[in-house]
């Protein structure tokens, strides 16, 4: 069973645009994590989110807790060849769960 | 942040042969380490949560006696292939939980590029 959804699965834009990337649960987490991976090396951490509806800016990344810390929101501002990627998101609870990943290119 | 170390990064072995892949957390002690698997473009797949001294917790699906795993220490866990198969080729990722720092982090390793033949 996949606790956390994220939407899309998939996603290519060009260099400059602007996007958002979801991540649903119908599970209460106390905390949330963003992780972004590149081919061939391991997950790294972006940000964590712990408070409902907190808000987080990491450069041209904003990220956003739910009000009920069931969901949570990457939006990306002018995106740059340089984000291209795999986003996870993950959940802490009893455990840690894994959301579904979005691939993300940006082309040039 | 928190360093994670895997050793080796790439591996290729002859179908039959066992592969030993080593996660070490090189500047916290690890209370728990995770070892996932990865097809290309997907989310990890937890295989099994191991703790410091103690059996580890296997995932539905995935064999015990085929993926072994031991927890000698508090900063070194290993995952081990036995009997390596093709369909065992992928890329194995762990990452390590710490003592006494926030909760709801882990810290990865760079993973594993496995290859059988």
């Amino acid at each position: 069973t996949q606790l956390l959804e994220q939407s899309p699965q998939f996603l290519s834009i060009q260099e400059g645009e602007n996007l958002t990337v979801y991540c649903n649960s119908s599970s209460v987490f106390s905390s949330l994590q963003w992780y972004r991976q590149e081919p061939g090396e391991g997950p790294v951490l972006l940000v964590t989110v712990v408070t409902g509806g907190e808000v987080k800016k990491l450069k041209r990344l904003t990220f956003q807790f739910g009000d009920a810390r069931k969901d949570s929101s990457l939006h990306i501002t002018a995106a740059q060849p340089g984000d291209t990627g795999l986003y996870l998101c993950a959940g802490a609870g009893n455990q840690f769960y894994f959301g579904t990943g979005t691939s993300l290119t940006v082309i040039p | 942040g928190a360093v994670v170390s895997q050793h080796p990064s790439w591996v290729i072995c002859k179908s039959g042969t066992s592969v030993k892949i080593e996660c070490r957390s090189l500047d916290f002690q690890a209370t728990t380490m995770f070892w996932y698997r990865q097809f290309p473009k997907q989310s990890l797949m937890l295989m099994a949560t191991s703790n410091e001294g103690s059996k580890a917790t296997y995932e539905q699906g995935v064999e015990k006696d085929k993926f072994l795993i031991n927890h000698a220490s508090l900063t070194l866990s290993t995952l081990t292939v036995t009997s390596a198969h093709p369909e065992d080729s992928s890329f194995y990722i762990c990452s390590a939980a710490s003592i006494g720092r926030n909760t709801g982090e882990l810290f990865f390793g760079e993973g594993s590029r496995l290859t059988v033949l």
